[in-house]
C-alpha cells in the first residue's frame, strides 16, 4: 500500500553508477516534503544514507548523493561496490486525506555484478 | 551514545494483542521535536512504518492499521510502547523501533528489531 514506488531491482557492474528512483504524489514528495533514503543489508536494521534530499550522515562517502524534483526523488551511487548490494527504501511523510504519517518506499534490490 | 532496543512477545496467538516495549537510552523523549517510530518488516517484503510518537504526545498512524494501533511513552522510564489488537499471521514481522531526529522526520537511530510470529 506504498504510496512511494520505487523499481523492484536495479544492477551494475563495479565501478559503475546507479540510479534509484523514488516515485511519489503531490501529497508526499510533491507537496514539499523532504525525502530519506536506507540501505539494508539483510539480517540487519536500516542504515541511514541520505536525509533531507541530499545530506549525507558521518560515515556516508560521497560516492553515494541523493536528489529531488517535483513529485521524485533518486538515490545514485557512484563507483558502485561488492558492499553495496543490499536493499534501498526511500522515505517521505504524506499528508494524504487518509491522516498525516510517515511512508517507505516499496524497495530496490541492488546487485553489483 | 543513542541506543534504542525492543521487547515483548515473539509469538503471538491470532486475535491476540501484541504490546511491545521500546527501551531507549542517549536521548529524552521531553526535547522539542523529537520522536520514536515504530516500524516492521514482513519476512522478504518491504519496510512499513506504523506509528510515531512525538516529545509532546503527538502522534501519528499508519492509516490502514489506525483502528489496531496505539502508541504510549513513558519518558520517565525511557520506554515507548505500541499495542496492536487483533493480530493476524499477515502481522507477522520484525518489528523496529527507531529514533527520530528533532530536525527532521529521518530515522539515524535504529533497535536491532524484533521477529513476532502470529501463529495459532
Amino acid at each position: 500500500q506504498s504510496v512511494l514506488t520505487q523499481p523492484p531491482s536495479v544492477s551494475g557492474a563495479p565501478g559503475q553508477r546507479i540510479t534509484i528512483s523514488c516515485t511519489g504524489t503531490s501529497s508526499n514528495i510533491g507537496a514539499g516534503y523532504d525525502v530519506h533514503w536506507y540501505q539494508q543489508v539483510p539480517g540487519t536494521a536500516p542504515k541511514l544514507l541520505i536525509y533531507a534530499n541530499n545530506i549525507r550522515p558521518s560515515g556516508v562517502p560521497d560516492r553515494v548523493s541523493g536528489s529531488k524534483s517535483g513529485t521524485s526523488a533518486s538515490l545514485a551511487i557512484s563507483g558502485l561496490q561488492a558492499e553495496d548490494e543490499g536493499d534501498y527504501y526511500c522515505q517521505a511523510y504524506d499528508s494524504g486525506l487518509s491522516g498525516s504519517h510517515y511512508v517507505f518506499g516499496t524497495g530496490t534490490k541492488v546487485t553489483v555484478l | 551514545q543513542i541506543t534504542l532496543k525492543e521487547s515483548g512477545p515473539t509469538l503471538v496467538r491470532p486475535t491476540q494483542t501484541l504490546t511491545l516495549t521500546c527501551t531507549f537510552s542517549g536521548f529524552s523523549l521531553t526535547t522539542t521535536n523529537v520522536g520514536v517510530a515504530w516500524i516492521r518488516q514482513p519476512p522478504g517484503k518491504a519496510l512499513e512504518w506504523l506509528a510515531l510518537i512525538y516529545w509532546d504526545d503527538d502522534t501519528r498512524y499508519r492509516p490502514s492499521v489506525k483502528s489496531r494501533l496505539t502508541i504510549t511513552k513513558d519518558t520517565s522510564k525511557n520506554q515507548v510502547f505500541l499495542t496492536m489488537t487483533n493480530m493476524d499471521p499477515v502481522d507477522t514481522a520484525t518489528y523496529y523501533c527507531a529514533h527520530r531526529d528533532d530536525s527532521g522526520g529521518y530515522h539515524l537511530y535504529w533497535g536491532q528489531g524484533l521477529l513476532v510470529t502470529v501463529s495459532s
